[in-house]
């Protein structure tokens, strides 16, 4: 299976922050790569797809970058509404794979 | 609207059985393939089980393989996971999911998710 790291695994930040979630994949999956935003007791929401994708719906602060093995989620200016776990997956082969996840906590 | 609803989650002795349902409306079951995916209590995603739209092609995690069965009713609109054999590691909350209408293994719709818990 391929394994999908996520740095760090929690971040403490204020609003206006830039915040930057690294993913590896432990093997080349291209672009196929997608963002989730989780918050408590809910489902996830998608929120980026093919590694640089933005979601119909989803705000322009959020963006992501990378292809091969390394990719990149960055919330430009962290909203109150942003303070969530945020999970990438990768999409290329299955058994598909989640990272362990992220978690964005208020400073 | 797209709606996905899970039904079936309870609590069940090691060893037993439970059959997971996930009601689809907004689109015709036929036009998509479906996932489940799961959650243990304060842990991360996991991908457990894939059908086609056809029911020709599935596709399961390695936790779960040769115990868990995946199968839908396309004409019922209607998703399924037969689980049996359950360990106390299948605690969890299972989401039913869908691409449907984007891009394969990108899913953009959710259930709400139901909660299986595993335990004497």
């Amino acid at each position: 299976d391929i394994q999908m790291t996520q740095s760090p695994s929690s971040v403490s930040a204020s609003v206006g922050d830039r915040v930057t979630i690294t993913c590896r994949a432990s093997q080349d999956i291209s672009n196929w790569l997608a963002w989730y935003q989780q918050k408590p007791g809910k489902a996830p929401k998608l929120l980026i797809y093919a590694a640089s994708t933005l979601q119909s719906g989803v705000p322009s602060r959020f963006s992501g970058s990378g292809s091969g093995t390394d990719f990149t989620l960055t919330i430009s200016s962290l909203q109150p509404e942003d303070f969530a776990t945020y999970y990438c997956q990768q999409a290329y082969r299955f058994s598909l794979t989640f990272g362990g996840g992220t978690a964005v906590g208020v400073k | 609207e797209v709606q996905l609803v899970e039904s079936g989650g309870a609590l069940v002795q090691p060893g037993g059985s439970l059959r997971l349902s996930c009601a689809v409306s907004g689109f015709s079951l036929s036009d998509s393939s479906m996932d489940w995916v799961r959650q243990a209590p304060g842990k991360g995603l996991e991908w457990i089980s894939y059908i086609s739209s056809s029911s020709g092609t599935k596709y399961y995690a390695d936790s779960v393989k040769g115990r868990f069965t995946i199968s839908r009713d396309n004409a019922k609109n209607a998703l399924f996971l037969q689980m049996n054999s359950l360990r106390a590691e299948d605690t969890a909350v299972y989401y039913c999911v869908s691409d449907y209408g984007g891009i394969p293994n990108y899913y953009d719709f959710w259930g709400q998710g139901t909660l299986v818990t595993v335990s004497s």
